[in-house]
């Protein structure tokens, strides 16, 4: 069956550096994948999504990859601020043209002042 | 983009009750989701409500314990019925936009289901 992993353990890091969020699928080839922020007690909000045909995207100091190869999405915050902590979510698409997604468990981010 | 409401925002319920969910969106959609979130898990589809359809049900989740409505497209309830603890959770719907960006879903603030 489908299964998506990102790490469950909290990332920690300081102002200013680099959060990179790992983001693994197995049995599946999604057309596109996404990535959510959630705060606590709110919805998630869509940040960015990259189809299957594209290596790269960015969005200010977002930073998503995706390779199909090793079935990995790659989520980079840069100069990352307090502001930034909370939980990401990847999601993929179920694959049924049915627009209905699929998510991980997400990484709980902290940021360091 | 669009801006999703839902009520109530939390409620403790009895075992055996029903609560209604109700999810109000500022634009018309054709395509609106209910998950569930379990206390630090992720979400869990619970069906698909597109208007003028009646509602798919994900693996696990059927009709009687999980009603919904979806009377037009601004509008869907989700029912919670004959509750158990184990329907402890956070309830969100959410949409996808009938025009551009597509794929995209906007989600609502949740509502947080106590049963006791």
């Amino acid at each position: 069956s489908q299964k998506i992993e990102q790490n469950s353990e909290a990332l920690n890091i300081q102002e200013g550096k680099t959060a990179t969020l790992t983001c693994n699928y197995t049995n599946y080839s999604p057309a596109y994948l996404q990535w959510y922020r959630q705060d606590p007690g709110r919805g998630p909000v869509f940040l960015l999504l990259i189809r299957e045909n594209e290596k790269e995207k960015r969005k200010e100091r977002l930073k998503v990859t995706f390779d199909t190869t090793l079935k990995q999405s790659l989520f980079h915050i840069t100069a990352s601020q307090p502001a930034d902590s909370a939980t990401y979510l990847c999601a993929l698409d179920m694959m049924d043209s049915s627009y209905k997604l699929i998510f991980g468990s997400g990484t709980r981010l902290l940021v360091r002042p | 983009s669009a801006v999703i409401s839902q009520k109530p925002s939390r409620d403790i319920c009895q075992r055996g009750t029903s609560l209604t969910i109700q999810c109000q969106v500022d634009s018309q959609v054709t395509m609106m989701f209910w998950y569930r979130q379990q206390p630090g898990q992720s979400l869990t589809l619970i069906a698909t409500a597109n208007q003028g359809s009646e509602a798919t049900y994900e693996s696990g989740f059927v009709i009687d314990k999980f009603p919904i409505s979806r009377p037009n497209l601004t509008f869907s309830t989700l029912t919670v019925s004959n509750m158990s603890p184990e329907d402890s959770s956070i309830y969100l719907c959410s949409v996808e936009l009938n025009y551009p960006p597509y794929n995209e879903q906007f989600f609502g603030p949740g509502t947080r289901l106590t049963v006791l």
